[in-house]
């Protein structure tokens, strides 16, 4: 069975620092998909980012980075230059099994960003 | 702006009421989705259709539960005999599978259900 681990509870970090949030999953499937998402307080998930088990390729994409290791199962998300508008709860998805029907979430980290 | 909807919003009822959900995907998409979520934790997934089929329903919490597609647009969770642990936020997602390949999922605002 599938397991997401988002071991970080909560983090604070001042405005305009980096911070990275960590996502570690088990899986017995050879080709699955990560997802990041956000949860803002008012409530609606916001998808982030998606890789794929098949492409290590770590991107940018605006403020926003990734770091997918499949050595070591990590899927970890970089926010730079953080913003007060970045608070939220932060969520990761493992989606695998028969037609990626079998979809996981970590109990997600939340995320306050100071002024 | 045509998003997954979801209604009601917020659903208040008794213990051993039944209830029902409604969730519209975003129009061409093909996969639909239903998650709770109860205060702290992750979105934990309950079933998912493909069209008209339901591909997914052994996550399902108890017989109390199901949920229908009828002609693979709009979707229906019910909860027979609700119970206080079944009060959390209901949320469904829909995407478009194409070619074999997963597609990202978009979330509607979900419902809010609170057994009394």
């Amino acid at each position: 069975a599938q397991k997401v681990t988002q071991a970080q509870t909560e983090i604070s970090v001042v405005e305009k620092e980096d911070v990275t949030l960590d996502c570690v999953y088990e899986t017995r499937d050879t080709t699955y998909y990560l997802f990041w998402y956000k949860q803002p307080p008012s409530g609606e998930l916001v998808f982030l980012i998606r890789r794929n088990s098949f492409d290590e390729q770590n991107e940018i994409s605006g403020r926003y980075s990734w770091n997918f290791q499949k050595s070591t199962s990590s899927f970890n998300f970089t926010i730079t230059a953080s913003q007060v508008v970045d608070s939220a709860v932060y969520f990761c998805l493992h989606a695998g099994g028969t037609s990626y029907g079998k979809l996981t979430f970590g109990q997600g980290t939340i995320l306050t960003v100071h002024p | 702006d045509t998003g997954v909807s979801q209604d009601p919003r917020h659903k208040i009822t008794k213990r051993g009421q039944n209830v029902t959900f409604r969730c519209d995907p975003i129009s061409e998409h093909n996969r639909l989705y239903w998650y709770r979520q109860t205060l702290g934790q992750g979105p934990e997934f309950l079933t998912y259709f493909q069209n008209e089929a339901q591909l997914e329903k052994s996550r399902l919490l108890s017989d109390r539960f199901s949920a229908e597609r009828p002609k693979g647009s709009f979707s229906t969770l019910e909860i027979q005999r609700t119970e206080q642990g079944d009060s959390a936020m209901y949320l469904c997602a829909s995407s478009l599978l194409s070619g074999g390949l997963t597609d990202t999922q978009y979330f509607g605002p979900g419902t809010r259900l609170t057994v009394l």
